[in-house]
Order: structure tokens, then sequence, then C-alpha cells
């Protein structure tokens, strides 16, 4: 079974504290591929990143890094140096590999609130 | 932004009665997706589609039909809306199945109520 698990249901921190948000996964496939989508008070979903499951190189995008390890199944997002306009709730998801229609079936975590206060 | 929008961006409806909503695209992707989104629950998809008239079930397609009779837009149908099914709508596109070197784009939602 595909399963996403961010065990964090809500973070506070204040701002300019650093912030991880935990993500791990479980899928019997051998290719997958692994997502992080903000949704901030407004209410739409914005992409932040893809990982393929043969590239375990983590990434860097301003303030946001990623830490692929497939060896414990994890995806984790951190944000340095957070900003008030960080708060949002943020899901991690996995699209199974293969063929077919379960390729494009997103399985979502239940996300994580984070508040940074100022 | 990709372009996509829902309408209703809001309804309140009563049990029983059928409601429908749409998702319109300007991306010509042709794979297009409805998701729900419920507290504790993330967000579970219930139909997509791989082109016009092309669709198939999700994991939570009980209750709903669905139904693409032009590339830019994707319908979703409760035919007798239950309290069960109050919750935020979102339409996805992307432009291929397999999500190896694409990403589904999410439309605005639609926030329905069934009292």
């Amino acid at each position: 079974a595909q399963k996403v698990t961010q065990a964090q249901t809500e973070i506070s921190v204040v701002e300019k504290e650093d912030v991880t948000l935990d993500c791990v996964y479980e899928t019997r496939d051998t290719t997958y591929y692994l997502f992080w989508y903000k949704q901030p008070p407004s209410g739409e979903l914005v992409f932040l990143i893809r990982r393929n499951s043969f590239d375990e190189q983590n990434e860097i995008s301003g303030r946001y890094s990623w830490n692929f390890q497939k060896s414990t199944s994890s995806f984790n997002f951190t944000i340095t140096a957070s900003q008030v306009v960080d708060s949002a709730v943020y899901f991690c998801a996995l699209s199974p590999g293969g063929y077919g229609g379960s390729q494009g079936n997103l399985i979502f975590g239940k996300g994580t609130k984070l508040s940074v206060k100022p | 932004d990709a372009g996509i929008t829902q309408s209703p961006r809001h309804k309140v409806t009563e049990t029983g009665t059928p409601v429908t909503l749409r998702c319109h695209q300007t991306e010509n992707h042709r794979y297009m997706y409805w998701y729900r989104q419920d507290p504790g629950h993330g967000l579970r998809l219930i139909h997509y589609s791989y082109g016009v008239k092309d669709t198939d079930k999700g994991e939570v397609s009980d209750g709903y039909s669905v139904s693409r009779s032009k590339t830019e837009d994707f319908l979703l149908t409760l035919e007798s809306a239950t309290s069960s099914q109050t919750s935020v709508y979102f339409c996805a596109i992307s432009e291929s199945i397999s999500l190896a070197y694409n990403e589904q784009f999410f439309g605005p939602g639609t926030r329905l109520t069934v009292l």
C-alpha cells in the first residue's frame, strides 16, 4: 500500500527560526515521485518541488531545502530563517511509478500547519 | 500560473439535491483530476480523465460522477448530495499521467456545504 505520513500536525515558530517539516512515505514501487505543496491561508495549492526516486540529491532553493533519504523513506523540508509569509499548510505527496492511471493518483499526507509568529 | 478556474467557488445546498462543479483549463492539458480535501485526510482523488470522454475512478469515487466532453472542461456531479460530501473540491491538471517530469497544477478550489 502507498502511504504518506506527516506526523507533525501543527508547528509554531518565531520568525527567523529554522523549521523542518517531516515526511515519511511507504511504497513498494522502485520508481516513484515525491512532491511538496504549500497551501497558504488563501486556500490555493502551490507546487514547491518534485523529486524522483532515482535522484537522491538534496536540493536548495533560497531559504527552502529538501532532504531525500531512501534509506529511511523520508523527504523532509526545511525552511531557514522562517518568515511570517511562510505560514501555511504544507503537504507532502507521493506519486506511484509504473504504468496506467495509478501514476496520476497523488497520495497526500494530512499536512502540517506551520505558523510563523513575528 | 496555470490557467485553471473552478465554478462555483462556494456553494451551499441541501441534502438530496444534485450538484455540478465545473473545472475549466486553458492549458490544453490532456489529464484532469478531481480531489476532495477534508480535515485530517489531506487530499484524496475522486476521479480523473485522460482525454475527452475518457475517465476513471479514484480512491473515493462513490457518490460522484464525472464527464468530459471537451478538452478544457471537466465536470464533477453529485447526483444526490449528502452531508458527508461537504468538503473543499480541487481540480488539477497535468500534461502527462506520469509525474516523472511533470506536476499537477491545482485550481483555486470550490467550497461545498451540504445541509
